[in-house]
């Protein structure tokens, strides 16, 4: 969705730069998520927040940092790039109504190669 | 951990038939949801099922429930080359949705 944008859409570095993706929303929702995305093995959650003094790890969040810098803004850092961090990156969107969960929003993804 | 598995991860079908994938959970589902990404592209919602036994149809695409919520299909009929990419079924666990590994969809003309 154009409401949820990344940057950059596409990344190479080297192992052991700094890198941060950046994700921001025009959607207002509350909830925003990392994911990572490998060949055959779907999307796996890095980390998500659901405000922004809210910052919960997600499944495979060693080696990965975020910050909520507003509602709208929520970015992911590689302290430390590896080649096993190359991936295609997705920030996603979503809110809770009521007991269920609403569907999540995707951006159109950064692609990172560390070489 | 909840674990989601889909089967099979890649399907070929021939235009105009129909095909069926398989999503399974190892734990009882609130709900169960469908995405599609297509090659290139990011995944987007298709759908939402909440109730035990649940068949909703959009279009040519049937996505059913189970009665147990630990597993859900979706059936394509007439297959059509804007079915290709990648399906994702996801189910919540606590605050966040664990994803399947999805099907991949190629359709031969």
């Amino acid at each position: 969705d154009a409401d949820v944008t990344q940057t950059p859409r596409n990344r190479i570095t080297k192992t052991g730069k700094r890198i941060m993706l950046e994700c921001s929303q025009t959607k207002g929702h509350d909830r925003m998520y990392w994911y990572r995305q490998d060949p055959g093995l779907g999307l796996r959650l890095i980390y998500y927040s659901f405000d922004v003094k809210d910052i919960n790890k997600g499944e495979i969040s060693d080696g990965y940092s975020v910050s909520r810098q507003a509602q709208a803004k929520f970015s992911l850092s590689l302290e430390s790039a590896i080649p096993n961090q190359t991936a295609l990156y997705f920030c996603a969107t979503g809110r809770r109504q009521g007991v269920s969960y609403n569907e999540q929003f995707f951006g159109p993804g950064t692609r990172l190669t560390v070489l | 951990g909840q674990q989601v598995m889909q089967i099979p991860q890649y399907q070929h079908v021939q235009e105009g038939e129909d095909f069926t994938t398989y999503c399974n959970s190892s734990t009882t589902l609130s709900n169960i949801q469908w995405y599609k990404q297509r090659p290139g592209g990011h995944p987007v919602f298709l759908i939402q099922l909440v109730k035990s036994g649940e068949v909703k149809k959009q279009k040519r695409l049937t996505f059913q429930f189970g009665e147990a919520k630990k597993n859900s299909s979706l059936h394509i009929t007439a297959t059509q080359t804007t079915d290709v990419g990648t399906y994702f079924c996801a189910g919540p666990a606590g605050n966040k949705l664990t994803f399947g590994g999805g099907t991949r969809v190629l359709v031969k003309p």
